[in-house]
């Protein structure tokens, strides 16, 4: 079964408005979990790594003050999508890290109208 | 600094037809290597890795992958391909000293196609 979920599995919202997506490691508590962002068509990006109780390290070239992260417990990670525009529609693809592996959620779908 | 490349963007295949993938890397000690399968609108999901163990990998629904280090490759294959193969896969890599777990770089995926 799975073992990370997130939700919303999609989301609308209008320009301008913040949307937070949680990402829940259900099996196995996670001190890293990762971000990704996939455009149609194209494939994963690593946005930042979320580490429990501490700041999150991003990307070089993401906007950490657009995306903020928040891993207050070792099950859940959110990313808040702040003052979204159009042009962040996107998938957003969470993972939770184990020694060998990643496991990733199903995705969520951000539509920015 | 790794890297991935995905030869071919798209192949298309007969159902029954044997399924080539090609996933070549670049880095500068032997990697942690994967091959994920994405259905359209979900996650992605592990079929195999190798993470420096037997050369010769199985992984889930039939498919395996050869680590050739001399090539530095790490191809994707499947003997007879089934409709249901269709999707998008994704050949990744990570360093084995930060761990497996860790910082994945992810190739450009090839969309497969299976055809009657």
């Amino acid at each position: 079964g799975a073992v990370v979920s997130q939700h919303p599995s999609w989301v609308i919202c209008k320009s301008g408005t913040s949307v937070k997506i949680e990402c829940r490691s259900l099996d196995f508590q996670a001190t890293t979990m990762f971000w990704y962002r996939q455009f149609p068509k194209q494939s994963l990006m690593l946005m930042a790594t979320s580490n429990e109780g501490s700041k999150a390290t991003y990307e070089q070239g993401v906007e950490k003050d657009k995306f903020l992260i928040n891993h207050a417990s070792l099950t859940l990670s959110t990313l808040t999508v702040t003052s979204a525009h159009p042009e962040d529609s996107s998938f957003y693809i969470c993972s939770r890290s184990s020694l060998y592996e990643q496991y990733f959620g199903p995705g969520t779908r951000l539509t920015v109208t | 600094a790794q890297s991935v490349t995905q030869l071919g963007s798209h192949v298309s295949v007969s159902e029954g037809a044997l399924v080539l993938l090609r996933c070549n890397y670049s880095s500068s000690v032997p990697p942690y290597l994967f091959w994920y399968v994405q259905y359209p609108n979900q996650g992605l999901q592990l079929l195999l890795k190798y993470t420096s163990a037997a050369t010769l990998v199985k992984g889930i629904n039939g498919f395996e992958a050869e680590f050739k280090k001399s090539e530095t490759s790490f191809h994707l294959t499947k003997p007879s391909a089934h409709m249901s193969d269709a999707a998008e896969y994704f050949c990744a890599v990570s360093d084995p000293v930060t761990g497996g777990g860790n910082k994945l770089t992810f190739g450009t995926g090839t969309q497969l196609k299976v055809e009657l």
